[in-house]
């Protein structure tokens, strides 16, 4: 069965230092995501992305986020000057369009120190 | 706005027994909704959807949830827990804007099963 595969599954970084969080959606998905899971609280949108640029974005998402599809398969989260805030579990998730429900993946767990 | 309320943050059952997860949502105009199951270190994996027609929509795993638009509800239900149920569930709310469909979440249940 296809899956969202993201990489790596823990990475430590030193606050202020860049993080790039991997996602590989499945093939024939057209719209692209990222959530984050701070420890203990809800899942919550960062940015939704369709189309080679990004459709909607949460308050969350300012300056510091930015995503990229830099190939045909590829969809990366970077975080610039990490704070320690950030620390959490990030998850990619896709879908195909219309009313078909979100895939996701298994997260990458961020912790900043 | 949307959101969406779990009111339960744990729930301990025993195995065998029957289980009812709340969910309550706000959202202006017809809501695509949904539960997930993250399983520890796993993953969200969908349970179940419903976005029209019939208000009960069965799921994987023996998951059904019943769409209640008066009572701006989708309670998740299964009626015999098993002991590999034990999880967190996430009712979540879709809306379609400009096709992004983000997903707002509610904060979730830990669901204890008892042997």
């Amino acid at each position: 069965e296809p899956e969202v595969t993201q990489t790596p599954s823990h990475q430590v970084t030193q606050m202020g230092q860049e993080v790039i969080l991997r996602c590989v959606p499945i093939s024939n998905h057209l719209y692209f995501y990222w959530y984050r899971q701070i420890l203990g609280q809800k899942v919550e949108f960062l940015v939704s992305f369709y189309n080679n640029e990004i459709s909607e974005k949460s308050e969350i998402f300012d300056d510091q986020f930015s995503v990229e599809r830099p190939d045909g398969s590829n969809f990366t989260l970077k975080i610039r000057s990490t704070k320690l805030e950030d620390s959490a579990m990030y998850f990619c998730a896709s879908r195909t369009g219309g009313l078909a429900e979100a895939f996701f993946g298994q997260g990458t767990r961020l912790t900043v120190v | 706005a949307q959101s969406v309320t779990q009111p339960d943050i744990h729930i301990t059952v025993s195995e065998g027994a029957s289980l009812e997860l709340r969910c309550n949502y706000s959202y202006g105009a017809t809501p695509y909704l949904f539960w997930y199951v993250q399983s520890p270190g796993q993953g969200l994996q969908l349970l179940l959807k419903y976005f029209s027609g019939d208000t009960l929509v069965q799921g994987i795993k023996g998951f059904e949830a019943e769409f209640k638009r008066s009572q701006s509800s989708f309670n998740l239900r299964k009626p015999s827990v098993h002991w590999s149920d034990a999880a967190e569930y996430f009712c979540a709310v879709g809306a379609a804007t400009g096709g992004g469909n983000k997903l707002t979440f509610g904060t979730g249940t830990q669901l204890k099963v008892e042997l």
